[in-house]
């Protein structure tokens, strides 16, 4: 069975701090890795993705970083704001289609920022 | 475009009675997904269609669990006999690309609560 574990289950961060979510997976198939914002009553939102041919990728003040050697990949949240209290998950796909090109989510962390 | 769309937004069923629930994907997608949601299992994948046809439902639970998408404009899905166990949040959510997992647009779900 294919797993991407996720953690920690639970972040309490105080405004202005880094919040810092870890993923690993052991598919060495898995060819993309995105992350997903879920606020609640609502679906989960593509949030930023990354490629295994980087090791970094960054869109204002989130970073993905991605270690391949060590199957391993992280969001990391710079300056956080009380409006990303949310619940995020990690995600990986398989690059050879069909099933195995199912996005494999982890089971999420749910982000707390303190004002 | 007002995004994908799904209702009802809360169910509460009885144990044995059918439940039937609907999605409307974003226009011009030609790929939908069927999310499951639960605490223990987190963000389980149902089934998926391409141009209407289910092109993956390993991961449908059980027979109990149907889904049709009669046009690009509607899907849904059934459970008959509903079970305790089902007790869950059901995303349905759609992608425009052909590499179908690269963005996946969420509805806000379906809560479904069998008693």
């Amino acid at each position: 069975q294919q797993q991407v574990k996720q953690s920690p289950q639970s972040l309490i961060v105080q405004k202005g701090g880094i919040s810092i979510i870890n993923c690993a997976y052991e598919n060495t198939a898995f060819d993309y890795f995105p992350w997903y914002q879920q606020f609640p009553g609502k679906g989960p939102a593509l949030l930023i993705a990354i490629r295994p041919d980087v090791s970094e990728k960054k869109e204002g003040r989130f970073t993905i970083s991605f270690n391949k050697s060590a199957k391993q990949f992280s969001l990391h949240i710079m300056d956080s704001q009380p409006g990303d209290s949310a619940t995020y998950f990690c995600a990986a796909r398989g690059r050879y289609g069909g099933s195995q090109g199912n996005l494999i989510f982890g089971k999420g962390t749910k982000l707390s920022v303190k004002p | 475009d007002a995004g994908v769309i799904q209702s009802p937004r809360h169910e509460v069923t009885e144990m044995g009675q059918e439940v039937t629930l609907r999605c409307k994907p974003i226009s011009g997608h030609d790929y939908l997904f069927w999310y499951r949601q639960t605490m223990m299992r987190g963000l389980e994948l149902l089934i998926y269609f391409n141009n209407n046809v289910p092109i993956d439902d390993s991961g449908m639970p059980e027979d109990r669990f149907s889904a049709k998408m009669p046009n690009a404009s509607f899907s849904t899905l059934k459970i008959q006999p509903s079970e305790p166990r089902d007790s869950a949040v059901y995303f349905c959510a759609s992608s425009p690309f052909r590499d179908s997992n690269e963005k996946l647009f969420f509805g806000s779900g379906t809560q479904l609560s069998v008693l």
